[in-house]
């Protein structure tokens, strides 16, 4: 199947810091991923939905200036979480869906990205 | 609004056969998926059903209704390595994926 790769798979940061979390789709082109937040016990919650070329479209909830996502090509969409807090600490997940000959409408997920600030 | 239904949490034995449901109801339906997740992993697809009728991938088999808004996931001769939480989640008319909150499966010896 297709494999979606997402860096890093652990990060710790300080209070008021900003880190970057990378999502490949490596062998198939997807205009579309997804970018899922997870806290613990609970189930994946959709946060945005990246657009190669366009801006993201955000859940209701979710703070667009403190979650930046970019998606500057078709293999490559990016969430950047802004000014962390303790509260932002969760795991982080991504998918995209291969919208070339190869769609099956099936999603295929990063690893995930367990995020802690301290 | 938009709602997915499945058990919280169902115990079941090694070897044994365990059915674990989901029923929706959401905007729209452009499929229905079953995924895996091992705690602190991201989950793993199962299965995606968008006509009714049964599916059948190896000891795991997934059941769609649409007209009934009811699906089930099937799994045989369970094994240790089957213990995991199990996600319902339906493509709705705008390609969105709505999720259930997951039913852990606790597989004893």
């Amino acid at each position: 199947g297709a494999v979606v790769s997402q860096h890093p798979s652990w990060v710790i940061c300080k209070s008021g810091t900003s880190v970057k979390i990378e999502c490949r789709s490596l062998d198939f082109q997807a205009t579309t991923m997804f970018w899922y937040r997870q806290f613990p016990k609970q189930s994946l919650m959709l946060m945005a939905t990246s657009n190669e070329g366009s801006k993201a479209t955000y859940e209701q909830g979710v703070e667009k200036d403190k979650f930046l996502i970019n998606h500057a090509s078709l293999t490559l969409s990016t969430l950047t979480v802004t000014s962390a807090h303790p509260e932002d600490s969760s795991f982080y997940i991504c998918s995209a869906r291969d919208t070339g000959d190869g769609d099956t409408g099936e999603l295929f997920f990063g690893e995930g990205s367990r995020l802690t600030v301290l | 609004g938009q709602n997915i239904d499945q058990p919280t949490e169902m115990t079941a034995t090694e070897g044994a056969i365990v059915q674990i449901n989901c029923t929706y109801q959401t905007s729209g339906f452009n499929g229905l998926f079953w995924y895996q997740q091992h705690a602190g992993e991201a989950p793993t697809f199962l299965s995606y059903n968008v006509l009714d009728g049964l599916e059948e991938k190896g000891r795991f088999s997934s059941f769609l209704s649409r007209s009934k808004g009811y699906s089930y996931l099937l799994l045989k001769e369970l094994q240790m390595k089957d213990s995991a939480s199990y996600l319902c989640a339906v493509m709705d008319s705008n390609y969105q994926l709505i999720w259930g909150a997951g039913t852990k499966l606790i597989i004893k010896p």
